[in-house]
């Protein structure tokens, strides 16, 4: 299994729902990214996650919050989000350099 | 994506060969990518080349490194409306992300 599987594939979501996004991947990766990717602009990070501890968080917002259960899983929780969180939500992970996989992302709309 | 800069838009007709063009800042960077997406679809790597190296060639993608200059290249030859897509340079971060730069749409016209 080489690939790095995101759940659900598209989400609309109030600004009061709570929500959560999954990634999953099982080639023996030790290092698991969330990625958010507005329209027409680059992927930017958001957390790292490295042998299950969170690494780097990069300035987001207290309404993301990632999880990371074990070394094949990812979440990222979603609560009293904004319409300008509405993004593609790409996950990815790695083992070495040459090893940097993304999965094809969960589109989310916030309403 | 500031550190790495990237024209936005390229067209080419079928059969020619496309080339996008990356610049980067940092000199350490021990890989750079090639990512593309399509619509609505997450990221696939395309290729990486080793900084240690000038050229790497696959199948119909050629990638050209020139570290003097720190300028990246895509070439793909023989160019199909299925290329038709965003191409993203992208090199490793301090933080083991990679940052990527603006993203460089290829439109294949028939």
């Amino acid at each position: 299994d080489t690939e790095v599987t995101q759940t659900p594939k598209h989400l609309v979501m109030g600004m009061t729902n709570k929500k959560s996004l999954k990634c999953e991947q099982h080639m023996g990766h030790r290092a698991m990214y969330w990625y958010k990717q507005k329209a027409k602009k680059p992927p930017e990070l958001m957390f790292v996650y490295s042998y299950e501890k969170l690494s780097i968080n990069e300035s987001v917002p207290s309404r993301f919050s990632p999880e990371c259960p074990n070394s094949s899983l990812l979440n990222l929780h979603l609560h009293a989000l904004q319409p300008e969180d509405s993004a593609l939500y790409l996950c990815a992970s790695s083992q070495d350099l040459m090893d940097y996989t993304f999965g094809s992302g969960t589109r989310l709309t916030v309403v | 994506g500031e550190d790495v800069e990237q024209s936005l838009f390229l067209s080419v007709r079928e059969g020619d060969s496309s080339v996008i063009n990356c610049t980067y800042t940092d000199s350490s960077s021990t890989y750079l990518y090639w990512y593309k997406q399509e619509p609505g679809a997450g990221l696939q790597l395309l290729t990486y080349i080793f900084s240690n190296m000038d050229m790497k060639q696959d199948q119909r993608l050629t990638v050209l490194l020139n570290k003097k200059d720190k300028h990246l290249s895509l070439r793909i030859a023989d160019t199909q409306t299925g290329d038709s897509a965003i191409y993203f340079c992208a090199e490793r971060g301090n933080n083991n992300d990679m940052r990527f730069g603006a993203g460089t749409r290829l439109t294949v016209k028939p």
